[in-house]
């Protein structure tokens, strides 16, 4: 079975600060990729970043990085340079290599104060 | 631009009245999706398409339909919605898993459902 743990219900940053959002997973597929996505109160969910089990190197996308650790099962989002537009609900996904389903985790709702 | 759509981007109904929230979509992906999501909660899949396979979520509520005539469309039907169906309903697409795990879900704007 998949399953994604997100332990930060809610967390508050200074405006230009990095913040981490943790995300921990459990799986037995040997093969996997982990995925984060930006909710803002408009509803639409937006894609960040990717990576991949497989990927020798953490992804990055801009101020958006990755801190993949797979012996720990985690895969915790870092934002550098927090601007007033991060504040959203932000949800760790996952999903198998043998699946087309994405499994999600209860998200994170991150405050940017000025 | 290729993209995910969804109408309406709000819809009213009454307790009871049938209600179908559409998803089209110009990616040609083959898989759709639809996810429930109630306030600060995570989305929660209702079913998915495979091409034309349907996977019904063993939790999904039989008042919950779903068609897709072809690959760019499909249709969630709420046969008879609850007060407890007042949700945004999510639409998304992907690529099937044999094109590589990379693939992500590419979501609508979302319908936000009212029930009165």
């Amino acid at each position: 079975a998949q399953k994604i743990t997100q332990t930060q219900p809610g967390m508050f940053v200074q405006e230009k600060e990095a913040v981490t959002l943790d995300c921990t997973y459990d799986t037995s597929d040997p093969s996997y990729g982990l995925f984060w996505y930006k909710q803002p109160s408009s509803g639409e969910m937006i894609f960040l970043i990717y990576q991949g089990s497989y990927d020798q190197q953490n992804a990055t996308e801009g101020r958006y990085s990755l801190n993949f650790q797979k012996a720990r099962k985690s895969a915790n989002l870092v934002i550098s340079a927090s601007q007033l537009g991060d504040s959203a609900m932000y949800f760790c996904a996952m999903k198998g290599a043998n699946f087309n389903k994405f499994y999600f985790g209860s998200g994170t709702k991150l405050n940017v104060k000025p | 631009d290729a993209m995910v759509i969804q109408n309406p981007r709000y819809q009213v109904t009454q307790f009871g009245k049938p209600v179908t929230l559409s998803c089209s979509q110009t990616l040609n992906h083959n898989v759709m999706y639809w996810y429930q999501q109630k306030s600060s909660q995570a989305p929660k899949l209702l079913f998915h398409y495979y091409d034309k396979d349907f996977n019904n979520e063993a939790d999904t509520p039989d008042n919950f339909q779903s068609r897709r005539p072809n690959t760019s469309f499909c249709f969630l039907d709420i046969r008879s919605p609850g007060l407890g169906d007042a949700a945004m309903y999510l639409c998304a697409t992907s690529r099937d898993r044999l094109a590589g795990g990379r693939e992500t879900q590419y979501f609508g704007p979302g319908t936000r459902l009212l029930v009165l």
